[in-house]
């Protein structure tokens, strides 16, 4: 089956404790990337690749890393998480430059205290 | 100004009722349009896509895009309980693989049985 997997699904931190949520597709899809989700504000862009080794800013950037090293996986990375990074997010994938559909994991539920 | 202008709702409508979703934009570059489907505690799944302007039509859903008003919309007819959920419209330039992607809000839509 088609899908893009997100781990974990919910997560509780405190503030400065660094943390990591996986994605992986298994779709062999060239770009993936990663929203975030907040109330009356919809999805907002993080980080976007476009294939292995190559990552871009998206319109909300501050505070996350990502990297690409495999095609198929594309972790966040909160190295200092802050109360403000509380939100929902989603990893998405598609098949390329000629293909606009997104595929989205079902999501990872972040609060941080 | 935002890119994308969508009503966040909610919408409560009847079982059978036509339902009608809409979204502004203000970027002529926008070649894209797409409705997504996102039930609660889950990522959004494509529903529509159109190309341009015109309509497209899938079963009891039609998406009308007219690029001349910079305004889109979906319809629902025969509005079930099982269409209970928030639509995101999303439009995006020609030929980016749907990284360049840009959401509205979304509405929220309660079909009352």
């Amino acid at each position: 089956e088609a899908q893009v997997t997100q781990n974990p699904r919910y997560l509780i931190t405190v503030t400065g404790k660094k943390l990591t949520v996986t994605c992986s597709q298994n779709m062999n899809h060239e770009y993936m990337s990663w929203y975030r989700q907040d109330p009356g504000l919809g999805l907002r862009q993080i980080y976007y690749s476009m294939n292995v080794e190559v990552t871009d800013k998206g319109d909300v950037p501050e505070g996350y890393k990502v990297s690409r090293k495999e095609k198929r996986n594309f972790p966040l990375i909160l190295e200092s998480p802050s109360p403000n990074q509380t939100s929902l997010y989603f990893c998405a994938s598609s098949g390329g430059q000629s293909n606009e559909k997104l595929f989205f994991g079902s999501g990872t539920q972040l609060s941080v205290l | 100004q935002k890119e994308v202008e969508q009503d966040p709702g909610p919408l409560s409508v009847p079982e059978g009722a036509i339902v009608s979703l809409n979204c502004t934009y203000s970027n002529s570059a926008f070649q894209y349009f797409m409705w997504y489907r996102q039930y609660s505690r889950k990522g959004p799944e494509l529903l529509m896509y159109t190309y341009s302007s015109g309509n497209k039509e899938d079963g009891r859903f039609t998406a009308q895009v007219d690029k001349s008003s910079k305004y889109i919309s979906l319809f629902i007819r025969d509005s079930q309980p099982s269409d209970s959920a928030t639509y995101l419209c999303a439009m995006s330039p020609e030929g980016t693989g749907g990284f360049k992607t840009i959401f509205g809000a979304g509405t929220r839509l309660f079909v009352k049985a």
